[in-house]
C-alpha cells in the first residue's frame, strides 16, 4: 500500500534562513506525489505537484521538490523562509487507482524574526 | 472563479442533531471528494464522486453518515444524529480528473457539544 512519513512533526527556523520540510515515501510502483500548505484555519492549497516529467519541481512561493527514487524521498525546500510561511505542510501521495489523496501527518513551520 | 466554496464556515450543534454541510465545487470539475481533518487521525478521505455518482464510500465511519450530489454544483455531507466524537474540520474538493492537484474549499469545522 502506498503511504508517506514526514519525518518531523515541527520545524522552526529563523526569517531568510532555508527551509527542508523531509517526506519519505512507499510506494511499488513510480508514485504522483505533492505538497499541500495549509495556512491557519484556512483550508488547503496545492504547492506543487511530481508526476515524473521532471525529478527537480518548481511550486508558488519559492518553493521547490526534488524527487529521489533511490531514496525514496520527496523533501521539500526553499532556501530563504519568510514570516508568511509559517502554516502546516502536508506531503501527499495519490492512492492507486482511487484517485484519492494519502496524507501524511504533517508538519508545523514555525518562522522566527 | 470563486473556487470550491463550502457552507457554513463553522457549525456548533447539540448532540443528536442533524448537521448538514454543503459544497459547491468549481464548475467544470467532474470529481468531488469529502474529506474530514481531526488532530488525532489527520486527513481521510470519506467519500467521492465523479459525475454526480459516488464512487467510493469506504472512508465513511458509518451508517450516521450520508452524501449525495445531486447536480454537478452541490453536494451534501449529512451526519443524523450527531455525536461530539464528529467535531472535525470537513473539507471539500473538487477536480478535472484524479491526477491529484485537487482544489479544496475553507472546510466547515463543527463542533458537536
Amino acid at each position: 500500500a502506498q503511504s508517506v512519513t514526514q519525518l518531523d512533526s515541527h520545524v522552526s527556523v529563523s526569517e531568510g534562513t532555508p527551509v527542508l520540510l523531509r517526506c519519505n515515501y512507499s510506494s511499488s510502483y513510480s508514485p504522483s506525489l505533492f505538497w499541500y500548505v495549509q495556512h491557519p484555519n484556512k483550508g488547503l492549497q496545492l504547492l506543487l505537484k511530481y508526476t515524473s516529467a521532471a525529478t527537480l519541481v518548481k511550486g508558488i512561493n519559492g518553493f521547490e521538490a526534488e524527487f529521489k527514487k533511490s531514496e525514496t524521498s520527496f523533501h521539500l525546500t526553499k532556501p530563504s523562509a519568510h514570516m508568511s510561511d509559517a502554516a502546516e505542510y502536508f506531503c501527499v501521495s495519490l492512492g492507486g487507482s482511487q484517485g484519492n489523496l494519502i496524507f501524511g501527518k504533517g508538519t508545523k513551520l514555525s518562522v522566527k524574526p | 472563479d470563486a473556487g470550491v466554496i463550502q457552507s457554513p464556515r463553522h457549525e456548533v450543534t447539540e448532540m443528536g442533531q442533524e448537521v448538514t454541510l454543503r459544497c459547491k465545487p468549481i464548475s467544470g470539475h467532474d470529481y468531488l471528494f469529502w474529506y474530514r481533518q481531526t488532530m488525532m487521525r489527520g486527513l481521510e478521505l470519506l467519500i467521492y464522486f465523479n459525475n454526480n455518482v459516488p464512487i467510493d464510500d469506504s472512508g465513511m465511519p458509518e451508517d450516521r453518515f450520508s452524501a449525495k450530489m445531486p447536480n454537478a454544483s452541490f453536494s451534501t455531507l449529512k451526519i443524523q444524529p450527531s455525536e461530539p466524537r464528529d467535531s472535525a474540520v470537513y473539507f471539500c474538493a473538487s477536480s478535472q480528473d484524479r491526477a491529484g492537484g485537487y482544489t479544496f474549499g475553507s472546510g466547515t469545522r463543527l463542533t458537536v457539544v
